[in-house]
């Protein structure tokens, strides 16, 4: 099945800094890859997702690169504020979704 | 437009108990999913149904059954808890299996004694 790896497992910013997440896949057959924002205690939300006929994708403060040669993606967030603390998953899909184990980001005021 | 909603919140067993976890959509979507997750270890699918009438294992179905019971409505169950079992398990649905956004219920968290 499809292997999903994330780095870094925690990441500390201060506030306005930038922060970046990586994430790499294995199933060239992978289509599509959301990223997922969880607070603690909440339910994950979808926060921005990208499809494999697109290289980056933008929302405000966040935006999303693949690079399906390599086989990996990335979350960037920029402007980095306090509400951003939460714990970020990436995913790929092929028949179901695949999930990284997470990384908790902390930004310090 | 509740979205996805499960019951119960919270539930402890006793090893070897049984018992139900209900999840339940109201947008319409054709594709369930069951996930659990445990510290360090992000979300692990147990089963997914693709539409009404299918059910597919994910990757650690073994001590689970699931049941979808129609288009809005998936099951699972715990016929005999073990300890290994205690986690957050969350219920899931998209439009269609894997390729639109998911949506998220708000999570059960289960605690096996």
């Amino acid at each position: 099945g499809e292997n999903v790896e994330q780095h870094p497992s925690t990441l500390s910013v201060q506030e306005g800094d930038s922060a970046v997440i990586k994430c790499t896949y294995s199933d060239s057959a992978s289509n599509y890859f959301p990223w997922y924002k969880q607070e603690l205690g909440k339910r994950p939300q979808l926060i921005i997702d990208i499809r494999s006929n697109v290289g980056e994708k933008k929302d405000q403060r966040i935006a999303v690169t693949l690079n399906k040669t390599a086989k990996h993606f990335s979350l960037h967030i920029t402007e980095t504020q306090p509400e951003d603390s939460a714990v970020y998953f990436c995913a790929s899909t092929g028949n179901q979704f695949y999930f990284g184990t997470g990384t908790s980001l902390t930004v310090i005021p | 437009n509740a979205g996805v909603t499960q019951t119960p919140k919270f539930q402890v067993l006793k090893t070897g108990q049984s018992m139900t976890l209900q999840c339940a959509q109201d947008m319409n979507h054709n594709s369930m999913y069951w996930y659990r997750q445990d510290p360090g270890m992000g979300l692990r699918l147990i089963y997914y149904s693709a539409s009404e009438g299918t059910t597919d294992k994910g990757e650690v179905p073994n001590g689970y059954n699931v049941s979808r019971l129609n288009k809005r409505e998936f099951s699972l169950r715990l016929e005999s808890a073990a300890p290994s079992q205690t986690s957050v398990y969350f219920c899931a649905s998209t439009l269609e299996l894997a390729v639109n956004e998911q949506f998220f219920g708000p999570g059960t968290r289960l605690t096996v004694l």
